[in-house]
Parts: C-alpha cells; structure tokens; sequence
C-alpha cells in the first residue's frame, strides 16, 4: 500500500505571496492532519480534516487554510506569506478520527520564505 | 493541556550497543496513546512503537521497546543491538482519546547519533 504522499517536495516563495500544499493519504485513510515544523517552535498542530469537513484547528492565524475533497486528498493554504512560515509542513493520515488508531506521515513540503 | 518533555537534546551510542531515550509527559487523562516517531535527515517522519495507557504491557518492536510507567507519567525508548541506519532524530508524542484525541503533542526531539 503506498504512504502519504505530498507535492510539492520543495517551494521558495517571496513574501506577500500565497501557497497552497497537496497531500494525498494512504487508501482508504479518511483523516489528514497538517502539522509545522520549524527549529524553535518544534511540531505544531494545524487542523484536521475528516470526511471533507475541518474538525479541529490549532492556534494559528487565518490565513492558514485548508480542504480535503471527496477523495480524501487534502490542500493546505497559506495566504499573505511572512519570513516566520519558513518551515517543512507534514501531513499525516489515519483510518478515521477514532482517538485508538495510529497517524503515518508524509515526507513533508520543505518552504522557504524570503 | 497535555506536555511533553524530552530532557535529552542529543544522544550518542556505540554501534551494537543499547540506548535509552527518555521521555515525560503530563496530562490528567486516564485514557491515551503514546508514540516514538523516527525522523532521519531525509525529513520522513516513521513510526517506530505506540503504546496504549490502558495496556500494562511495554510494547516491544523488534530492537525497540518501551517502559511506560503510568503513574510517573514516563515513556522511555530503548534501542538494542544499536545499528547506523538508526541515527535520527527522535520525537515522542502524545495523544489523548477523549476531546484532545485529534491530535498528536510532541516532545522537542532527541537527536541520536550512532558511532561506528
């Protein structure tokens, strides 16, 4: 069975712009998470996706965004980009949003801010 | 909220040696579910063990084992018969199965380095 995948692997962008991230779960897996990554702040939630409705959040601002359609593939959206979103976003999938089963993570978007 | 601590930045251990990576959480959960996850310079995150609170039995994954003490809220990993493809950094993480079950809290890491 393949893994998560994500795409794209790598992004520069410049400040002001905006980005959105692909993630595409293992078959069969209905949840995807969104978490950063960064030296000072460690792994940090974003939000969770289930059944193609957001089910929880962490605490970042708005301009982070997501969906996840009917086939479970999910986008993460990040509008108005500053220097600090310089980070590698990991996406991670499990079967449903039961507290018992397990998250498997993709390889992660590496984005670089400047 | 819950916490988790790793107290040990950085590691080393000698090829085919043992290692113990240490790990503490806090929560006023009874019920919830713990994980070592292996992240190697090439950035992917693996599973390595998961151990359920209400199980008294450590888990054990081939050279990987834990001890989980409940009561002192302690989640240690021990790797035996240490190899080179096990240098990485090393995340504990803590997930809840009551209203905080959506997500996963990690430690800071451990890096491991692993001497030839």
């Amino acid at each position: 069975k393949a893994g998560v995948t994500q795409t794209p692997r790598y992004l520069i962008k410049t400040r002001g712009q905006q980005v959105t991230l692909s993630c595409s779960p293992i078959s069969g897996h209905r949840s995807v998470s969104w978490y950063q990554q960064t030296p000072g702040q460690g792994l940090q939630f974003l939000f969770e996706y289930f059944s193609e409705t957001q089910r929880n959040k962490g605490n970042f601002p708005g301009r982070f965004s997501g969906r996840q359609f009917s086939n479970s593939r999910s986008e993460m959206n990040v509008s108005t980009l500053e220097l600090g979103d310089s980070a590698l976003y990991l996406c991670a999938s499990r079967t449903d949003i039961s507290g018992r089963n397990t998250q498997y993570f993709g390889p992660g978007t590496r984005l670089t801010v400047l | 909220a819950q916490t988790v601590t790793q107290s040990q930045p950085e590691m080393s251990v000698q090829e085919a040696e043992t290692v113990t990576l240490s790990c503490t959480y806090d929560t006023s959960e009874s019920d919830y579910y713990l994980f070592w996850y292996k992240q190697p310079p090439s950035r992917q995150m693996i599973l390595v063990i998961r151990q359920e609170a209400y199980k008294q039995q450590n888990a054990t994954e081939n050279r990987f084992s834990v001890n989980f003490q409940k009561a002192a809220k302690s989640f240690s990993l021990k790797i035996s018969d240490s190899q080179l493809g096990d240098a990485a950094m090393y995340f504990c993480a803590y997930r809840g199965s009551g209203g905080s079950n959506y997500k996963l809290t990690f430690g800071k890491g451990t890096l491991l380095t692993v001497n030839p």
